[in-house]
């Protein structure tokens, strides 16, 4: 069955600074979606990924696809306290990416002042 | 246009109760999928309902079932609960094609005492 790391497991980085998380799969990726929640809510989504290579933007948050190294980022620009929660990265067993997903454990990420 | 609403958003069950969780998808979608979170993990996949049948399934015991009516909403039925059944159960929707991502509702947090 694929596996999803991702790293760190949390972060802690100060408001206006960069940031990168990173999701590495197990086996081969046919899409990645990543996902951000709030503490004990329902998962917000971010961005899909489906071709490798492929590379989103959305607002300060870009998210990029190596399907050579089985691999995702997200990266943050210029953070700030509204991008404060659990990322969620999470992949489909195939390219149809309605299937079920599997997910990473999420990496915490807090914005300090 | 309304998003993914679940119902309840919190329940406490004593072991041995049975409990039903109830979905109703995003507007347009026909697809619905459950997750089950435990604190500090990924959602887990449970199984995904579309036309009225399921689809796909995780690595859930029977007793774990699950039922889409006519208006694509779902419930979620658990029997013979266990203390290990505490989580926040996700439900997801989405439109049957492979470029479409699911989208999330806020969960029912479901407490076995």
């Amino acid at each position: 069955s694929q596996e999803l790391e991702q790293s760190p497991q949390s972060l802690i980085v100060q408001e206006g600074k960069n940031l990168t998380i990173n999701c590495t799969s197990s086996k081969t990726l046919y899409g990645l979606y990543w996902y951000k929640q709030k503490y004990g809510e329902g998962l917000i989504f971010l961005m899909m990924l489906q071709k490798g290579g492929e590379e989103k933007s959305h607002e300060k948050i870009t998210a990029k696809l190596d399907e050579k190294k089985q691999q995702s980022s997200l990266h943050i620009t210029a953070s700030q306290p509204s991008h404060a929660g659990i990322y969620l990265c999470g992949a489909p067993p195939t390219f149809w990416g309605n299937e079920k997903l599997t997910f990473g454990t999420g990496t915490r990420l807090t914005i300090i002042p | 246009d309304a998003g993914v609403t679940q119902s309840p958003t919190h329940l406490i069950k004593t072991r041995g109760q049975q409990v039903t969780l109830r979905c109703s998808p995003k507007s347009g979608h026909d697809t619905v999928s459950w997750y089950q979170q435990a604190l500090g993990q990924g959602p887990q996949f449970i199984f995904q309902y579309y036309e009225e049948e399921e689809r796909q399934r995780g690595n859930f015991p029977d007793r774990f079932s699950g039922h889409q009516f006519p208006n694509y909403s779902s419930e979620l039925n658990v029997n013979a609960l266990l203390l290990g059944d505490s989580a926040l159960y996700l439900c997801a929707s989405s439109l049957n094609r492979e470029d479409q991502p699911q989208h999330f509702g806020d969960g029912t947090r479901l407490s076995i005492l």
